[in-house]
């Protein structure tokens, strides 16, 4: 059974800090990676996506991959309260978006 | 949730009653994802359809779940009957043309009482 396993949170950050969210996945096959925000009550939004080892930034976020140690990461600098929701983690097998596999999610709070 | 429309938004069906939804991406995008999410939970991948034709629907309860997609464009997904614990958001994603990154429609409440 493939697996992507983050922790459910919630992670509690003050304002202005990094928030720093990990997912660990089963599947050394896996190629693409994924990030999503999640709202309450909305559907998940593409934040970024990372298919080579290192790192990528965009604007306050960084997605960081370690294909050897199975793990990526997404780092949120400057958090803000709008920054609170539901982070999820996604993975595919191949070089495409299909066949994504989910994390249930990390709930992250940022508080004033 | 850009480029997908679902509807109903909101679904409320007794047990063992049917219930459909639909899925209209604004423009054309040949694969079109049905996804499930129950609370608490991250999307679980019903179906995924290339133009007309499935994908891959091995994680679709095909004994009670159905889904077509006609002319490569618009979608349907089906639960006849349904049971308490189809209770669920059910997102529809198509892949972006440009970037073969997925984006997801608003979703469909459903309720099963």
């Amino acid at each position: 059974q493939k697996e992507v396993e983050q922790n459910s949170g919630p992670l509690s950050v003050p304002e202005g800090a990094i928030a720093s969210l990990n997912c660990t996945y089963s599947d050394r096959g896996s190629q693409s990676f994924f990030w999503y925000r999640q709202y309450s009550g909305k559907s998940p939004e593409l934040i970024m996506f990372i298919y080579s080892n290192g790192d990528k930034e965009d604007g306050r976020f960084t997605a960081q991959l370690n294909k050897a140690s199975q793990y990526v990461s997404l780092l949120i600098r400057d958090s803000q309260p709008s920054d609170s929701a539901t982070y999820l983690c996604a993975v595919a097998p191949s070089g495409t978006a299909s066949k994504l596999t989910f994390g249930t999610g990390t709930r992250l709070q940022v508080t004033l | 949730e850009a480029g997908v429309a679902q509807s109903p938004r909101y679904k409320i069906i007794e047990k063992r009653q049917s219930v459909a939804f639909w899925c209209n991406p604004i423009s054309g995008h040949a694969t079109l994802y049905w996804y499930q999410q129950i609370l608490g939970q991250g999307p679980k991948l019903l179906i995924q359809f290339q133009n007309n034709g499935v994908v891959d629907d091995s994680q679709l309860p095909k004994d009670r779940f159905s889904a077509e997609r006609l002319k490569g464009v618009d979608s349907t997904l089906k639960i006849q009957p349904a049971k308490l614990e189809d209770s669920a958001v059910y997102l529809c994603a198509i892949t972006s043309d440009h970037t073969d990154t997925q984006y997801f429609g608003p979703g469909t409440r459903l309720t099963v009482l």
